[in-house]
C-alpha cells in the first residue's frame, strides 16, 4: 500500500536559515509521481513541483530545491535563505501511475521568525 | 488562471442536519476530489470522480456522499452531520492526463454543533 510520511510535526527558524523539509514515501508501483505542495494561513493548497519515478535529477527553482533519492525513497524540500513569507504548512503527496488520488503525507509546519 | 471555488468559507451546522458542500472548477477538468484536512492527519480523500456521474470511494467515505451531474460541479453530502465530521474540507481538480498536479478550493471549514 502506499504512504507517505513526514516526520517533522513543526519546524522553527530565524529568518536567512536553510531548512529541509523530510518526505519519505512507499509504494509497490514502479511508476509513480511525488509532489509538494504549500499550504499558506489563508487555506488553499498552492502546487510547488511534480517529479516522476524515472526522474531522479535535482531540481532547483529561485530559493527552493528537491532532492528525489529512490534508494532511500525520500523525496525533501529545502528552502535556502528562508523568509517569513515561507510561513506554512507544507505537504508532500504520492500518486501511483494508475491512478490520479493523492495520498498526502501528514504535513510540516514550518515558522519562519524574522 | 484555473479556479476551484467552493461555496463557503465557514459553515455552522447542527447535528443531524442534511449539509451539501459545493465546489466549481472553470477549467473543464474531468477530476474532481473531496478531502477532508485534521490536524496531524493531513489529508485524507473522502471520494473522487473522474467523469460526470462517476464516483469512486477514497479512504474514509462514510457518513459521505457525492453527486456529479454537470462537469464543473462536484458536491459533497453530509446525510446526518455529526460533530466528528466538524473539519477542514477541501476540493480540488485536475485533468485527466494521468498524475498532473491537482488544483485546490480555498477549503471549506465546517463546525458541526
Amino acid at each position: 500500500a502506499q504512504k507517505v510520511t513526514q516526520a517533522q510535526t513543526e519546524i522553527s527558524v530565524v529568518e536567512k536559515e536553510d531548512v529541509t523539509l523530510d518526505c519519505v514515501y512507499e509504494t509497490r508501483d514502479t511508476t509513480y509521481y511525488l509532489f509538494w505542495y504549500k499550504q499558506p494561513p489563508s487555506g488553499e493548497l498552492v502546487f510547488l513541483i511534480r517529479r516522476n519515478s524515472f526522474d531522479e535529477q535535482n531540481e532547483i527553482s529561485g530559493r527552493y530545491s528537491w532532492n528525489f533519492q529512490k534508494s532511500t525513497s525520500s523525496f525533501n524540500f529545502t528552502i535556502t535563505a528562508s523568509q517569513v513569507v515561507d510561513s506554512a504548512v507544507y505537504f508532500c503527496a504520492l500518486s501511483e501511475g494508475n491512478t490520479d488520488k493523492l495520498i498526502f503525507g501528514t504535513g510540516t509546519r514550518l515558522q519562519v521568525f524574522p | 488562471d484555473v479556479k476551484v471555488t467552493q461555496s463557503s468559507r465557514y459553515l455552522v451546522k447542527r447535528t443531524g442536519e442534511k449539509v451539501f458542500l459545493e465546489c466549481v472548477q472553470d477549467m473543464d477538468h474531468e477530476n474532481m476530489f473531496w478531502y477532508r484536512q485534521d490536524p496531524g492527519l493531513g489529508l485524507r480523500l473522502i471520494y473522487f470522480s473522474y467523469d460526470v456521474k462517476m464516483k469512486e470511494k477514497g479512504d474514509i467515505p462514510e457518513g459521505y456522499s457525492v453527486s456529479r451531474e454537470k462537469k464543473e460541479r462536484f458536491s459533497l453530502i453530509l446525510e446526518s452531520a455529526s460533530t466528528n465530521q466538524t473539519s477542514m474540507y477541501l476540493c480540488a481538480s485536475s485533468w485527466t492526463e494521468m498524475n498532473t498536479e491537482a488544483f485546490f478550493g480555498q477549503g471549506t471549514r465546517l463546525t458541526v454543533v
